[in-house]
């Protein structure tokens, strides 16, 4: 079974620069999350997706940061402009339906690292 | 509010000994507690989880945690560790609508 695949792996910017990333979850998986993995700290939850819908999107920096998983499978994030405190791993990570089972479990991508100069 | 505590930021623990990572969490209702692995350049993998029942739980790669209610802990052990246990292990606690919130994480380093 392929897993989540998410590109690109590493991105290096120079700050106010826009940037995006993209997922793919597991096929079937109808909950996607975006997560954001600071060094040093454990992730932090920016989005959930349910189908394409949102169903927690409360620490998204929604002055700069977006995401959209219009048809329910991929999904992209994106920042503009980017700052210096943005360099972090991206995490995205999909489950089975979480209206139907609370606690699937999240499989994760390996991330995309992204380095603002 | 709800949130994990790992006081162990860092751990050192030679190949063959026993391995034991503290967690701590606090939040109001039967909590759903977690233990994820990250190996350099990997995504985060499930090591086990507690949803209710028997407080010992066993997981993959020969782990074992243990609910507390009356410490709030969680804390996860492996009676010898290998090399390739060498990574950063996370606890987290499932909030609502199957939303994680993490740990800060703890480096285990295996020395031979």
């Amino acid at each position: 079974e392929a897993g989540v695949a998410q590109s690109p792996r590493y991105k290096i910017i120079e700050k106010r620069q826009s940037v995006a990333f993209w997922c793919n979850p597991i096929s079937g998986h109808a909950t996607l999350y975006w997560y954001q993995q600071i060094l040093g700290q454990g992730p932090k939850l920016l989005i959930q997706f349910q189908n394409n819908g949102v169903v927690d999107d409360s620490q998204l920096p929604k002055d700069r940061f977006s995401a959209e998983r219009l048809k329910g499978v991929d999904s992209t994030l994106k920042i503009q402009p980017a700052k210096l405190e943005d360099s972090a791993v991206y995490l995205c990570a999909s489950s089975l339906d979480v209206v139907a089972e609370a606690y699937n479990e999240q499989f994760f991508g390996p991330g995309t690292r992204l380095t603002v100069l | 509010a709800q949130s994990v505590t790992q006081p162990d930021i860092h751990i050192t623990v030679s190949e063959g000994a026993s391995l034991e990572l503290r967690c701590n969490y606090s939040y109001g209702a039967t909590p759903y507690l977690f233990w994820y692995v990250q190996s350099p350049g990997q995504g985060l993998q499930l090591l086990l989880k507690y949803f209710s029942g028997d407080t010992l739980v066993q997981g993959i790669k020969g782990f074992e945690a243990e609910f507390k209610r009356s410490q709030s802990s969680f804390n996860l052990r492996k009676p010898s560790v290998h090399w390739s246990d060498a990574a950063e292990y996370f606890c987290a606690v499932g909030v609502f609508w199957g939303k994680l919130q993490f740990g800060a994480g703890t480096q285990v380093v295996v020395t031979p």
